[in-house]
């Protein structure tokens, strides 16, 4: 069975600072790897995701995360928040074979401080 | 935005009474999965349709139910409404023809069962 954990349900930061948040993810197989965004009364909107290759992946609005299998972690970061990133993230997890079936953690609130 | 669309936006319903929500997948896309958001919550994998069977459930009850149909758009039944059914519906496609691509979201159905 997958399973997603992401930690700090709520995570703040000023305008212009680092943003951090962490998943770890528990998979019996190699697994893809997505970080969605959330925003008010709104559906998911993909942020990045890893399949294959580079384990260093881009997304859009600047957010970036790092695959380490040996920490079975996909961190996502971005060097300066802007206020429009306020918003939830949720970290996915997603079989290569079979149903193409999301595990998603519980989610990262993000608040951005001016 | 996706070409993911979910109608109604929002619905009440009365405890045991049964409900029907709509989802058009995005042109070209032939799986479409639904998700379950509680309040707080990450999303729950209910079920996904590929070529109008259910292919893969997760942990719901058989009261929740689907179709497919042969254009790729969905539908969820929920019969007998529990107040814990009150939740945002998600429903999402994607192409097992491409099986490293992700899931497009629509904006989601809000349920609310008083």
């Amino acid at each position: 069975a997958q399973s997603v954990t992401q930690l700090g349900s709520h995570v703040s930061v000023s305008e212009g600072a680092l943003v951090l948040l962490r998943c770890n993810y528990s998979s019996s197989v190699p697994p893809y790897l997505f970080w969605y965004v959330q925003y008010p009364n709104q559906g998911l909107q993909l942020l990045l995701k890893y399949t294959t290759g580079a384990t260093l992946v881009k997304g859009i609005n600047g957010f970036e995360a790092e695959f380490k299998k040996s920490e079975t972690s996909f961190h996502l970061t971005k060097p300066s928040a802007h206020m429009s990133d306020a918003a939830e993230y949720f970290c996915a997890v997603r079989s290569i074979q079979g149903a193409q079936k999301l595990v998603f953690g519980q989610g990262t609130r993000l608040t951005i401080n001016p | 935005e996706t070409g993911v669309t979910q109608s109604p936006t929002h619905l009440i319903k009365t405890r045991g009474q049964q409900v029907t929500l709509r989802c058009s997948s995005q042109s070209g896309h032939n799986t479409v999965s639904w998700y379950q958001q509680a309040l707080g919550q990450g999303p729950q994998f209910i079920f996904q349709y590929y070529r109008e069977e259910e292919n893969g459930r997760g942990n719901f009850p058989p009261r929740f139910s689907g179709l497919q149909f042969p254009n790729y758009s969905s539908e969820l039944n929920v019969n007998a409404l529990e107040l814990d059914d009150s939740a945002l519906y998600l429903c999402a496609s994607s192409s097992t023809d491409s099986p490293n691509t992700e899931a497009f979201f629509g904006q989601g159905t809000r349920l609310t069962v008083v």
